[in-house]
């Protein structure tokens, strides 16, 4: 049972254009978010977090939204760099704060 | 830099043999987690261990995977006869207690191929 959606495999994005990667969950206990960045070879890098009492947090270029009510968050890169390309991933914990990850969007910028 | 540590970063291991992971959390961390990433998938939770005691290893496969994390020492994730279905990343994460925005940190992960 997937608790955790991405369902975009891959996007491609213009340098300097706004990369928008999008997360479902089916699970309303959830009640905190984290997206993750991943480089091939290394582990995932924490990015940003949104507890579930917000619907917005922003850190840099970096911005997460959250609909409770669609259960649906997104990440938002503005502008978008070359370093940007990698593979992002939402969680979510659960329980004991084990996370439960979605299968991660591969993020590409075309220079 | 006293992040996450694992080791091997590379693990080749025939049919049937053992493979043993190690991770080291990051300073002051007393809980670590371990994932697995199969191929083209997310991260899968497997066990979450505190000091001498695994606390949930609700998603290790009942056969063949153990871990622990001693007082003194790194974690190990152990997993005995190998299978090809065991080729796999396998990542630790450490964070330093529950409760609250408790991010966890990841290791750069073990990737195991068996033969």
């Amino acid at each position: 049972d997937q608790q955790v959606k991405q369902n975009s495999p891959s996007l491609s994005v213009q340098e300097g254009r706004i990369s928008i990667l999008n997360c479902d969950y089916t699970n309303s206990m959830f009640d905190y978010f984290l997206w993750y960045k991943k480089y091939p070879a290394e582990g995932p890098t924490f990015l940003i977090s949104i507890s579930s009492i917000k619907d917005k947090n922003e850190d840099g270029r970096f911005t997460v939204f959250l609909n409770k009510s669609a259960k649906h968050l997104s990440l938002h890169i503005v502008p978008s760099q070359p370093g940007d390309s990698a593979v992002y991933f939402c969680a979510a914990p659960f329980g004991n704060e084990k996370l439960t990850f979605g299968t991660g969007t591969r993020l590409t910028i075309i220079p | 830099n006293a992040g996450v540590m694992q080791n091997p970063r590379h693990l080749v291991r025939r049919r049937g043999q053992e493979a043993r992971l190690r991770c080291s959390p990051m300073k002051g961390h007393s809980h670590v987690y371990w994932y697995r990433q199969l191929p083209e998938e997310g991260l899968k939770f497997m066990v979450y261990l505190q000091k001498e005691n695994i606390i949930d290893e609700s998603g290790m496969p009942k056969e063949r995977f153990s871990a622990e994390f001693p007082k003194e020492g790194p974690s190990i994730l152990r997993i005995q006869q190998v299978v090809r279905g065991d080729s796999a990343a396998y990542f630790c994460a450490s964070s330093p207690g529950i409760g609250g925005e408790n991010e966890q940190f990841f290791g750069p992960g073990t990737r195991l191929t068996v033969l």
